[in-house]
């Protein structure tokens, strides 16, 4: 255990509904990443956010995507109009200003029917 | 633009055997060099990492020597057992940013 908390687990949703995860990160830790791996890849970015402003974002951060780190604290990544091709693992990765290492959540796993 | 390539797998190797799994990377500027583990059913946890030329980082008798002559960050084990079956990630950072992963290599050991 990290540390970093992800939720739900697993969400199977059907095409076209809205959905949205939570990530809580190591209560110290300014940054916050998204990462999307899919099966057999490694991790890929999708942005990242130092306390509450989001620096970074990825060109596979479709205009669907958005995320929010309201208090700096835990963050939220919601996908509008879910697609069959946005199945994945969504995972959380929380930094703290000591080290460069990143440190990850368990992930959310989503199925979209 | 930064990215990683590690070798691909699966790769099966009986218990005590020697482990590497090749790592070559592309970056401006200087990146830091991590190697991630995934085991079944949890998520990336940190084995090791390096952040500069020669660095050479090590855990759970995991070797990884920074080489920027030739761009790369091999992960290397001189005995491996059942319990180290797990796939393995190769990642890149540079200035702190996100984190550039290579596809993972899964490794099978067999008793």
């Amino acid at each position: 255990d990290t540390g970093v908390s992800q939720d739900p687990r697993h969400k199977i949703t059907k095409r076209g509904q809205n959905v949205t995860f939570r990530c809580d990160p190591i209560s110290e830790h300014n940054r916050l990443y998204w990462y999307r791996q899919t099966l057999g890849q490694g991790p890929e970015f999708l942005t990242y956010f130092q306390n509450e402003a989001q620096l970074e974002k990825s060109r596979l951060l479709s205009d669907r995507f958005s995320a929010e780190r309201p208090k700096g604290s835990f963050s939220t990544l919601e996908i509008q109009r879910t697609e069959q091709g946005d199945s994945a693992m969504y995972l959380c990765a929380t930094k703290g200003q000591a080290r460069n290492e990143q440190f990850f959540g368990p992930g959310t796993r989503l199925t979209v029917l | 633009g930064n990215s990683v390539t590690q070798m691909e797998g699966p790769v099966t190797l009986s218990e005590e055997a020697f482990l590497t799994i090749n790592c070559t990377y592309t970056a401006t500027g200087y990146p830091s060099l991590f190697w991630y583990v995934q085991y079944p059913g949890e998520g990336l946890q940190l084995l090791l990492k390096a952040t500069k030329a020669d660095d050479k980082g090590s855990n759970k008798g995991f070797e990884a020597t920074y080489r920027k002559e030739t761009t790369s960050f091999h992960l290397e084990k001189g005995s491996v057992q059942v319990s180290d079956s797990a796939v393995y990630f190769c990642a890149l950072s540079v200035n702190n940013n996100d984190m550039r992963f290579g596809a993972g290599t899964r490794l099978t050991v067999k008793p």
